[in-house]
């Protein structure tokens, strides 16, 4: 299975901060379709998870533009331009090219 | 209006098995697929298998020998059952269109 490595596991900013979070995948999430299926999700606290980006770098829909993706094969970043309060809790990327899908083990995005 | 909902039982005996269901409304599981995921108290998400469009199903490795999910797309509806429960086990599920996400729903194991 595709283990994704998260980095780093704590993040504390202030309001205001931009912030990056890392996702290492143990192999390329390149799909024989042409399309790398990274996606971030952000699970506030008591609250299931959101889709924020797909496809390394695609916004959802509603998502604010203060967050964007980049990346490719094995090397992707979430990158908020500006943290604010409602964007306090845990990030998870997750890779939809290789079933089984997997998670990473989640960076929690905390105040300092 | 997408919604996922899972129900099923809040407690269950460790070594029974674990029957969830998945209602969903405002698509066809026709076309699009439904995962499941875990969540065990205050740790990381765990994928643990889907039910593509189509019906062929994928899980994960460790549960595999546990874990089947199933369909009636009459009723838009996903099930889980899920074996020889351990209280390791004791998580919230959830089902999810990755886009979309149910509330989840917390199954405690009780040896």
């Amino acid at each position: 299975d595709v283990v994704l490595t998260q980095t780093p596991p704590t993040l504390s900013a202030t309001i205001g901060q931009s912030v990056s979070i890392s996702c290492r995948s143990s192999q390329s999430l390149l799909d024989s379709d042409g399309d790398t299926y990274l996606n971030w999700l952000l699970q506030r606290p008591g609250q299931s998870p959101q889709l924020l980006i797909y496809s390394v770098s695609n916004l959802e829909s509603g998502v604010p533009n203060r967050f964007s993706g980049s990346g490719s094969e094995t090397d992707f970043t979430l990158k908020i331009s500006g943290v604010e309060a409602e964007d306090l809790g845990v990030y998870y990327c997750m890779q939809a090219t290789h079933a089984p899908y997997t998670f990473g083990a989640g960076t929690k995005l905390e105040l300092k | 209006q997408v919604q996922l909902k899972e129900s099923g039982p809040v407690l269950v005996q460790a070594s029974e098995t674990l029957s969830l269901t998945c209602t969903v409304s405002g698509f066809s599981l026709t076309n699009y697929g439904v995962i499941w995921v875990r969540q065990p108290p205050g740790k990381g998400l765990e994928w643990m298998g889907i039910i593509w469009r189509n019906g062929n199903t994928d899980y994960n490795s460790a549960l595999k020998s546990r874990l089947s999910i199933n369909r009636d797309t009459s009723k838009s509806q996903v099930f889980l059952k899920m074996n020889s429960l351990q209280t390791d086990d004791t998580a919230i599920y959830y089902c999810t269109s990755i886009d979309y996400w149910g509330q989840g729903v917390m199954v405690t194991v009780s040896s």
